[in-house]
């Protein structure tokens, strides 16, 4: 059974570094194919991709959000990391992670998400 | 950029009759390697993380009831829910996974009964 838990502070201060955790069970973030993505969603508005980690160490980044988020994983500890620097109120949202497990299939398994407020 | 268009926005469907949601990617999604559309939909209910329904343009998910299908090829894409249900209620995601560089949702049908 393949299950993931996003963790990380439920407020942060504007122009501050947020930094969330996804630890994964049921599935090594080593094995071929495998993939960690974040995806967020600000309160009633849709779901917004961010970024996403292969087994391999491919990354990829949002255009939009590049200059400020960077993903990595620890296959020892099973967790993938985002961070996102500078952040702003409209970056206030649930950020869920999510897992692909064949790099020709989408996001299968997800995360309850964790909401992040940003404010002063 | 890959922009992925969503439509209608929202729509109301009585009990028992069909739902159609479209999505336009604003470049194709097929893979020539396998000949597969890179393109999931996806369900959300509130206060839940989305759900998959369908991967590769047609393909349900394990467990997925039969009146969801999916339709389309390309850039063109089609969700039918063939006979809604009252637990169909929720806002419904396509999701284009083709690109190298990005992933890329729609912006969300919300689906209600008439």
């Amino acid at each position: 059974q393949i299950t993931l838990e996003e963790s990380g502070p439920t407020l942060v201060k504007p122009t501050q570094t947020l930094t969330l955790t996804c630890s994964v069970s049921g599935l090594s973030l080593s094995t071929s194919g495998v993939g960690v993505g974040w995806i967020r969603q600000p309160p009633g508005k849709a779901l917004e991709w961010l970024a996403l980690i292969f087994w391999n160490d491919d990354k990829r980044y949002s255009p939009s959000l590049r200059t400020r988020l960077t993903i990595t994983k620890d296959p020892s500890k099973s967790q993938v990391v985002l961070t996102m620097a500078n952040v702003d109120p409209v970056d206030t949202a649930t950020y869920y992670c999510a897992t692909t497990v064949a790099t020709n299939l989408p996001f299968d398994y997800w995360g309850q998400g964790t909401l992040v407020t940003v404010s002063s | 950029d890959i922009v992925m268009t969503q439509f209608p926005e929202s729509l109301a469907v009585s009990l028992g009759e069909r739902a159609t949601i479209n999505c336009k990617s604003s470049h194709s999604v097929l893979k020539s390697s396998n000949n597969k559309d890179y393109l999931a939909w996806y369900q959300q209910k509130p206060g839940q993380p989305p759900k998959l329904l369908i991967y590769w343009a047609s393909t349900r998910d394990s467990g997925v009831p039969d009146r969801f299908s999916g339709s389309g090829s390309g850039t063109d894409f089609t969700l039918t829910i063939r006979s809604l249900q009252a637990e169909d209620v929720a806002v419904y995601y396509c999701l284009q996974h083709h690109s190298s560089l990005e992933w890329t949702f729609g912006q969300g049908t919300k689906v209600e009964i008439k």
